[in-house]
Parts: structure tokens; C-alpha cells; sequence
């Protein structure tokens, strides 16, 4: 599984548009990139899965750039319950049923 | 639709005990993996269960154990308690895509805190 880095901690207002970049330098060709996000005991909850490009759904939009080395969660208008543990997973299918979780992005929001 | 569901939630044990968790995948959902959440080590991947099978296994010793039922119900169990199995012990259920896989959407349940004295 190719190893991720992303910052411990990001902190933010009521409003503004949060952006977690993870970095992942030796991602494999059969590799997808996916964020869970986990509120303080509670499992995590998944966000969004892209390959490459541009994802976006109802909750956030994640940036794949050309390269795949590097992706962008972002969340728009964030709002106090975005307060969260936000992790970056990289792998291929074979390994979705064994995720291998890093230390995570704390996200906190404030008003 | 029910979620995953993850008994009992609460539990303290005395170390050497042993223990059994239990967790109901969502309806449909073949794959059930368990994973291990700790302050000092955070989520760390214990094993997954498909169609009865274990299919992937983690990285810890043969105290930790399940099993999976042809109803999707999985258990996991922890012989001989140690100090440090005090976690939050969750479970995850996924659909399989292509050729079985999970999809790679893991719907996790609340989990099991288990405090070992």
C-alpha cells in the first residue's frame, strides 16, 4: 500500500473552505485514493474516492492532479459538526477489505 | 436501511479474560473487516471475513481471532487479555465489487470500547 502524509492538524472558521492535501509519491498504477472521515468515538465514515481528476459530490470535492503524487480534499463552507479526523487512504482493490489508516488530518472548526 | 451493528458497545475485562465481539454487517454486505483503534497505535487493520473465509489478516498476535457465519455475522475474539487490548474495536461491512473485492466503501458501525484492569 502506498504510504501517505498529511498534516496533523488544520484549523478553520464557520464558512470557510477547508483544503487537506495528502501526499502519496508512490502511488501505483491500479491505485485509488480515498477519505474517511471520523467524529471522537464513532467509526469512520466514508467522503469521497477518485482515481484521477476531479471528484465531487454532495459532501466534498477531491483533486487528483496529473501525476496522481499528491491529492486535495476540499470542503466547502465548512461548519462546526466538519470538526473531524479526516484520513487519506491510497490502494487498489485488493487491498480495500484490509485499509491501512495513517495518523489522520484534525480538522477543527470554530466559529 | 439498518447499519452496521456492533454489540456489546461497552465491556471491561480483567486481564487473561477473554472476549467475544459481534457485529451485524448492513444487509447484503459480505464483507466484514475489524479493526483496532487506539490512541497510541490509531486504526490499525485486524482481519476481513468474506463469504466465511478469512480473506486478509493484519499484523497481530493469534490472541486476536474471528470467524464469520453464512448469515454475513461476524465475531472476533481476544484470548488472554492484556493491558493493552483496551481499544475501540470496530467492525466494517462492505458490498464486493468486480471478482468479490469490497467496493472500497467501508460503512463502519459505532464500535466496541473494551477496557482491560
Amino acid at each position: 500500500l502506498a504510504k501517505t502524509t498529511q498534516p496533523i492538524s488544520m484549523d478553520s472558521y464557520e464558512g470557510q473552505e477547508v483544503n487537506i492535501t495528502c501526499s502519496h509519491n508512490n502511488i501505483a498504477t491500479n491505485d485509488y485514493i480515498t477519505w474517511y472521515q471520523q467524529f471522537p468515538s464513532q467509526g469512520p465514515r466514508f467522503i469521497i474516492q477518485g482515481y484521477k481528476t476531479k471528484v465531487t459530490n454532495e459532501v466534498a470535492s477531491l483533486f487528483i492532479p496529473a501525476d496522481r503524487k499528491s491529492s486535495t480534499l476540499s470542503l466547502p463552507r465548512v461548519s462546526l459538526s466538519d470538526t473531524a479526523v479526516y484520513y487519506c487512504l491510497v490502494g487498489d482493490p485488493d487491498s480495500w477489505g484490509k485499509l491501512q489508516f495513517g495518523a489522520g488530518t484534525q480538522v477543527v472548526v470554530t466559529p | 436501511k439498518a447499519g452496521v451493528t456492533q454489540t456489546p458497545r461497552y465491556l471491561i475485562k480483567t486481564r487473561g479474560q477473554q472476549v467475544t465481539l459481534s457485529c451485524s454487517p448492513i444487509s447484503g454486505h459480505r464483507s466484514v473487516s475489524w479493526y483496532q483503534q487506539t490512541p497510541g497505535q490509531g486504526l490499525q487493520f485486524l482481519f476481513e471475513y468474506f463469504s466465511e473465509t478469512q480473506r486478509n489478516k493484519g499484523n497481530f498476535p493469534g490472541r486476536f481471532s474471528g470467524r464469520q457465519f453464512s448469515n454475513s455475522r461476524s465475531e472476533m475474539n481476544v484470548s488472554t487479555l492484556e493491558l493493552g487490548d483496551s481499544a475501540l474495536y470496530l467492525c466494517a461491512s462492505s458490498l464486493e465489487g468486480n471478482y468479490g473485492r469490497a467496493t472500497g466503501e467501508l460503512f463502519f458501525g459505532e464500535g466496541s470500547r473494551l477496557t482491560v484492569l
